[in-house]
């Protein structure tokens, strides 16, 4: 249980254009998603968190106008990077987190990830 | 705002030596703590977790780790390192207010294992 996919796992796309990453909690309901970047030998940095229904939160310093995130149900949430530019290439992590699972309702669930290589 | 500190960027271990990796984090109430590792290009699977309890936690893969209030630390330990280990390990601590949680990771410790 508790399985989040990302699609798709990894994109090239040109300058300019804009790139969706979707990410879905697969067997359960996950009213609070997460996005999170990583670049190449670093850390994960949380973007912004998504709760379904209502705008995303995003973290100091993350532009809401370049990184557009939409929670439509409790089991999708997409990232759409808009006008990308090269410095936008990372790896984009989604998390998932299942408040009605007892024990584990403070756990997130993470995606495989994204790679994304804007040219 | 918490903080975690992993101290070792990278550590070389022999297949079967045992391992320990740092974390030592800065939270002003009592943590939730997570130990994740990730292969290359992967996502992230936890490993073990600590909420409240027992401070000796247990993991998959023959991970553990005990948390030590007075030292703000949760090392990661293994008593013997098998080559599949290699990956980058990070510690993450929790805020949780509510309905809503926030994961602060560490840098992360790559970990190579040799033959």
């Amino acid at each position: 249980g508790a399985v989040v996919s990302q699609h798709p796992s990894w994109v090239i796309c040109k300058s300019g254009t804009s790139v969706k990453i979707e990410c879905r909690s697969l067997d359960f309901q996950a009213t609070t998603m997460f996005w999170y970047r990583q670049f190449p030998k670093q850390s994960l940095m949380l973007m912004a968190t998504s709760n379904e229904g209502s705008k995303a939160t995003y973290e100091q310093g993350v532009e809401k106008d370049k990184f557009l995130i939409n929670h439509a149900s409790l089991t999708l949430s997409t990232l759409t990077v808009t006008s990308a530019h090269p410095e936008d290439s990372s790896f984009y992590i989604c998390s998932a987190r299942d408040p009605l699972a007892g024990g584990r309702s403070n756990e997130q669930f993470f995606g495989p990830g994204t790679r994304l290589t804007v040219l | 705002a918490q903080s975690v500190t992993q101290p070792d960027i990278h550590i070389t271990v022999s297949e079967g030596a045992s391992l320990e990796l740092r974390c030592n984090y800065s939270y002003g109430a009592t943590p939730y703590l997570f130990w994740y590792v990730q292969s290359p290009g992967q996502g992230l699977q936890l490993l073990l977790k600590y909420f409240s309890g027992d401070t000796l936690v247990q993991g998959i893969k023959g991970f553990e780790a005990e948390f030590k209030r007075s030292q703000s630390s949760f090392n990661l330990r293994k008593p013997s390192v098998h080559w599949s280990d290699a990956a980058e390990y990070f510690c993450a601590v929790g805020l949780y207010t509510g309905t809503a949680s926030k994961l602060t990771f560490g840098t992360g410790t790559r970990l190579q294992v040799t033959l």
